[in-house]
């Protein structure tokens, strides 16, 4: 079964350092992975997504990720952390049957001045 | 578009009550999703509609849950009767294209059941 796999319960970066979220995930095929982001009393709001093609994806407020199929690996990196970016980061993958997303658990990133 | 729009956010209950949740999806949106977070176990799938029609509801952990879509715009998910274990967060999400896997939440109604 596919499951989703968030090495870090909590991180925290100074403001301006560069940022890196683990996700590893279990899944027969190629994936379709995705991180959202939750900010505090929110729902979650989606980052970026990767189906195929280029293994480097863009999404918004600066944040990428990169597929890595030998490490069954999908990192998010930000060059250099903002405050506003402190929240819960969640890694996803969609399941087998196409049907729904399984997430992470989830990494809280605490940002500190 | 006003997204997806939950109601209530807060519910406060007292064990053995029933817990009505309710969500209205983003219009165009035919796929529509109920999922539950808890500091313990994190997000969990409850229940998938598709055009109105459940798809997938072995995430329901048991009887006292149940979910309806009676139209488009329109669903619910009743907790009856309740219990302590049953506080948390429940989302409700819908998409456009459930091939997607791009999921549009709502901001979640947080129930505590003493």
């Amino acid at each position: 079964a596919q499951s989703v796999t968030q090495p870090d319960i909590h991180i925290t970066v100074s403001e301006g350092a560069s940022l890196e979220l683990r996700c590893n995930y279990s899944y027969g095929a190629t994936p379709y992975l995705f991180w959202y982001v939750q900010s505090p009393g929110q729902g979650l709001q989606l980052l970026l997504k990767y189906f195929s093609g280029d293994t480097l994806v863009q999404g918004i407020k600066g944040f990428e990720a990169e597929f890595k199929r030998s490490q069954s690996s999908f990192n998010l990196r930000k060059p250099s952390v903002h405050w506003s970016d402190a929240a819960e980061y969640f890694c996803a993958v969609v399941n087998q049957a196409g049907t729904a997303l399984i997430f992470g658990k989830g990494t809280t990133l605490s940002v500190s001045s | 578009d006003a997204g997806v729009i939950q109601s209530p956010r807060h519910e406060v209950t007292e064990m053995g009550q029933e817990v009505t949740l309710r969500c209205k999806p983003i219009s165009g949106h035919n796929s529509l999703f109920w999922y539950r977070q808890t500091m313990m176990r994190g997000l969990e799938l409850l229940i998938y509609f598709n055009n109105n029609v459940p798809i997938d509801d072995s995430g329901m952990p048991e009887d006292r849950f149940s979910a309806k879509m009676p139209n488009a715009s329109f669903s619910t998910l009743k907790i009856q009767p309740s219990e302590p274990r049953d506080s948390a967060v429940y989302f409700c999400a819908s998409s456009k294209d459930r091939n997607t896997g791009e999921l549009f939440f709502g901001e979640g109604s947080r129930l505590t059941v003493l």
